[in-house]
């Protein structure tokens, strides 16, 4: 069964950085391109990053280029969002998403979702 | 870039047929064969229901189906069940810019 569980979300003034973790379960990792998805609190969602499996392909959202950065560990089943000048429409719940499609960059099909993490942004 | 065009809200009776459309352009969806479908239930976990615009992954029930035709993508469910009320939301590879996927602003569904 696949899992996936994100953690890291807490509450952080404006301006402020943030690292969000997610960890992988019962598939082949490396395989597979993972994202990040958005949704603040009664809204719709947001697609904020993508990484490939050999993490060598990396796309942003434009909302979020030049302060957020995405990567992954593979040795340890892990995804990262480094989040960094954090302003109020940041402030969502993060899903860790897995691509539906092995080695491919991806078909924008994501087939797998954590429970998300909640970021706060408050002063 | 903006999210891809859905209607905010659609209804229908038990039993009858909706249709949700999903609007991008000629860099999203008119231009690829990569449109995605999710449902997601007040306060639960989104849940793929279409892939590649007209693909159901396993599990997924024949009521849902997805369409396209030029910029437009469109989701059908036949045979409305009370289950089917959610929100449904469309998401599309894009070739514009760094960005690599867009979804669409969302549709309640009430039945």
């Amino acid at each position: 069964e696949v899992q996936l569980v994100e953690s890291g979300g807490v509450v952080v003034q404006p301006g402020g950085s943030l690292r969000l973790s997610c960890v992988g379960s019962g598939f082949n990792f490396d395989d597979y391109t993972m994202h990040w998805v958005r949704q603040a609190p009664g809204k719709g969602l947001e697609w904020v990053s993508l990484i490939s499996g050999d993490g060598d392909s990396v796309y942003y959202a434009d909302s979020v280029k030049g302060r957020f950065g995405i990567s992954r560990d593979n040795k340890k089943n892990s995804l990262y969002l480094q989040m960094n000048s954090l302003t109020f429409e940041d402030a969502a719940l993060y899903y860790c998403v897995k691509d539906a499609v092995r080695r491919i960059v991806s078909t924008a099909s994501l087939d797998q979702w954590g429970q998300g993490t909640l970021v706060t942004v408050s002063s | 870039q903006s999210a891809l065009t859905q209607p905010a809200s659609v209804s229908g009776s038990p039993g009858q047929s909706i249709t949700i459309s999903c609007t991008g352009g000629s860099t999203d969806v008119g231009g690829y064969n990569f449109v995605s479908w999710y449902q997601q239930h007040p306060g639960k976990v989104p849940k793929l229901i279409i892939y590649d615009v007209t693909n159901r992954p396993s599990g997924v029930s024949y009521r849902f189906s997805g369409s396209k035709s030029g910029n437009t993508a469109s989701l059908t469910i036949s045979g409305l069940q009370a289950e089917d009320e959610a929100d449904y939301y469309c998401c599309s590879y894009t070739s514009i810019s760094t960005q690599y996927v867009l979804f669409g602003g969302g549709t309640r569904l009430t039945v």
